[in-house]
């Protein structure tokens, strides 16, 4: 089974700030991918980023990339240059080929707030 | 291009009584899933459709939980004699699935708004 374990339940960061959001799973399949999903209050699910348990390079998609220690099994967000559209809850999940239908496994997400 | 689309987008019943949810995906997308996001239980996965291929139903919470995929396009989800426990926002994600070799835990979700069921 897949576990996703965010440990940060709210996060402030000034603007213009790069912040860093936690992201550790457990598995024991050894192919898997990593996302990042972003949810305003508006409550749509916005994919950020993707990372894959054979990607040598850490991955990045504009303000974000994703932090990717394979050893430590961790997979942390960093945003850079926050600004106030940030805000939002952010959620870590992992899809593998164990998992049957791919489906995907949740934290419990990180609440980022975003000081002018 | 559009997205994934949902409706309704709220929906407020009593207890015991059934309700439809709708799910349109993305135009070409094969692989259709539900979950279900509440407070207490974060986001869970209910159901998953591919293709023609018998629908994976492991994450559906009880027999009054049931789903269909008409023609691998829309798909509806039914709940028959709601409880207060079923309160929640239902999201639908689709993904392409691309064929030949390339590993299928790689492929994007993409969700829909939501449907927010309030049951009294």
């Amino acid at each position: 089974a897949q576990k996703i374990t965010q440990t940060q339940p709210g996060m402030f960061v000034q603007e213009k700030e790069a912040v860093t959001l936690d992201c550790t799973y457990d598995t024991s399949d050894q192919s898997y991918g990593l996302f990042w999903y972003k949810q305003p209050s508006s409550g749509e699910m916005i994919f950020l980023i993707y990372q894959g348990s054979y990607d040598e390079q850490n991955a990045t998609e504009g303000r974000y990339s994703l932090n990717f220690q394979k050893a430590r099994k961790s997979a942390n967000l960093v945003i850079s240059a926050s600004q106030l559209g940030d805000s939002a809850m952010y959620f870590c999940a992992m899809s593998s080929s164990g998992a049957g239908s791919y489906q995907l496994t949740f934290g419990k997400g990180t609440k980022l707030s975003v000081i002018p | 291009g559009a997205g994934v689309s949902q409706s309704p987008s709220n929906k407020v019943t009593e207890k015991g009584k059934d309700v439809e949810l709708r799910c349109d995906p993305i135009s070409g997308h094969t692989a259709l899933y539900w979950y279900r996001q509440s407070l207490g239980q974060g986001l869970e996965f209910l159901i998953y459709f591919q293709g023609n291929s018998a629908p994976d139903k492991s994450g559906l919470p009880s027999d009054r939980f049931s789903a269909e995929r008409t023609g691998g396009s829309v798909s509806t989800l039914t709940i028959q004699r709601t409880q207060q426990e079923d309160s929640a926002v239902y999201l639908c994600a689709t993904s392409v699935i691309a064929g030949g070799n390339q590993d299928l835990f790689t492929d994007t979700q993409y969700f829909g708004p939501g449907t927010r069921l309030t049951v009294l």
